[in-house]
């Protein structure tokens, strides 16, 4: 049961361009969603995140919406640089510890 | 900066084999986690802790033990290595209260033969 979905595995924007990953949650229970970014070769790092009681966080050039109603958020870099260039993962907490459930990830190439 | 240590990069081990896999931070953190990382399944939590010598399954538990005998350290266990057991293994760690980030080591690359 994958409680966190990413549907697109592959993502390629221009730079300078906007670039807009989503991710689908199931369960209710979330209350707090992260983001997060990947190198190859590296651990993930944290990107920024957003209460469940907010619909909007931003932070420089990312912001993450999310709509508790349609149990979907995404995250718009604007304006996309090489070095974003990674795979992202969304995440879900219930509040138990930051007790994570990650999406499959989406992998952002961003093109001169 | 919070720092994650993960003892190796890159491990091969054959089937059958006990492996360990250490994990070490810095930053006085109560709760350490074992995720592995698969193409396409994003990051399964196999275990987690949340002080010294407790320790709760994850979503996928099964072939692996974990150790928690002091605060900075959690170590992974695989009592007997099969090949399914070929991935990379993330440790991280956090603060105790809830949506507190989650800090990452660089991860383990384990290849059972």
């Amino acid at each position: 049961d994958q409680q966190v979905k990413q549907n697109s595995p592959s993502l390629s924007v221009q730079e300078g361009r906007i670039s807009i990953l989503n991710c689908d949650y199931t369960n209710s229970m979330f209350d707090y969603f992260l983001w997060y970014k990947k190198y190859p070769a590296e651990g993930p790092t944290f990107l920024i995140s957003i209460s469940s009681i907010k619909d909007k966080n931003e932070d420089g050039r990312f912001t993450v919406f999310l709509n508790k109603s349609a149990k979907h958020l995404s995250l718009h870099i604007v304006p996309s640089q090489p070095g974003d260039s990674a795979v992202y993962f969304c995440a879900g907490d219930t509040g138990t510890a930051s007790k994570l459930t990650f999406g499959t990830g989406t992998r952002l190439q961003v093109t001169l | 900066d919070v720092k994650v240590t993960q003892s190796s990069r890159y491990l091969v081990k054959r089937t059958g084999e006990k492996v360990f896999l250490e994990c070490v931070q810095d930053m006085d953190h109560e709760n350490m986690f074992w995720y592995r990382q698969d193409p396409g399944l994003g990051l399964r939590l196999i275990y987690f802790s949340y002080d010294v010598k407790m320790k709760e399954k994850g979503d996928i538990p099964e072939g692996y033990s974990v150790s928690r005998e002091k605060k900075e350290r959690f170590s992974l266990i695989l009592e007997s290595a099969s090949t399914n057991q070929t991935s990379m293994y993330l440790c991280a760690s956090s603060l105790w209260q809830g949506n507190s980030p989650l800090h990452f080591g660089n991860g383990t690359r384990l290849t059972v033969t």
